[in-house]
């Protein structure tokens, strides 16, 4: 079975302090892995995925397969990242993304 | 293109009633998956449907069911409401290629008192 791991509930930082969300998976094959992210009073969308490779808002995710990770990283936080976010496993069969708990990220003035 | 609408917004039930809720995916996207979404569980599945039929099924109970309409519209029922029941209703559609990642709707907030 597959599962994903958010360990932080919330994580707190200060403006321009690195941030990394982090997100464990367990799965047997080759994973589709992306982050979502639900701003307040927004609906949840698509951050990133990792086949894209790309930054987006100043985030970036790199696939570890030894690991089994995704965390998410941005240098230096701004205020307006203050959501929710989720990691999400997709794989081939149902491709019915698994999502984690979910992270609160807070950045302070 | 319109987004994924989903209505109500909000919606107050008492135990023991029954709920429907409506979700319009976007125009071409023939998946339509369901999560709830509270607090301490995070996003969990509830079922998927694709071409009027359910595709995936999540862990919840009988009282959970939904369905699609040649459309693509879905609705969800909830029977028998329970207090535990209180949560965020999301849904969320997909266009035909399985790899792409989900378009959510804003969500029904259903309380149960």
């Amino acid at each position: 079975a597959q599962r994903v791991t958010q360990p932080e509930k919330l994580l707190s930082v200060f403006k321009g302090a690195p941030v990394e969300l982090k997100c464990n998976y367990s799965y047997s094959g080759s994973p589709e892995l992306f982050w979502y992210v639900q701003y307040s009073r927004q609906r949840l969308q698509l951050l990133l995925r990792h086949i894209s490779r790309e930054s987006i808002k100043g985030f970036t995710a790199d696939l570890n397969k030894g690991e089994t990770s995704f965390h998410l990283k941005k240098p230096f936080a701004q205020e307006e990242d203050s959501a929710m976010y989720y990691c999400a496993l997709q794989s081939g069969g149902s491709y019915i993304p698994t999502f984690g708990r979910g992270t609160s990220l807070i950045v302070h003035p | 293109k319109a987004g994924v609408t989903q209505t109500p917004r909000y919606l107050i039930k008492t135990r023991g009633q029954q709920v429907t809720l409506s979700c319009s995916p976007i125009s071409g996207h023939r998946s339509v998956s369901w999560y709830q979404q509270t607090p301490g569980q995070g996003l969990q599945f509830l079922f998927e449907y694709f071409s009027e039929t359910q595709r995936n099924k999540g862990n919840f109970p009988g009282r959970f069911s939904g369905r699609q309409f040649s459309n693509s519209r879905s609705e969800m029922n909830v029977s028998t409401l329970e207090l535990g029941d209180s949560a965020l209703y999301l849904c969320a559609s997909r266009p035909p290629d399985h790899n792409s990642p989900l378009h959510f709707g804003n969500g029904t907030r259903l309380t149960v008192t």
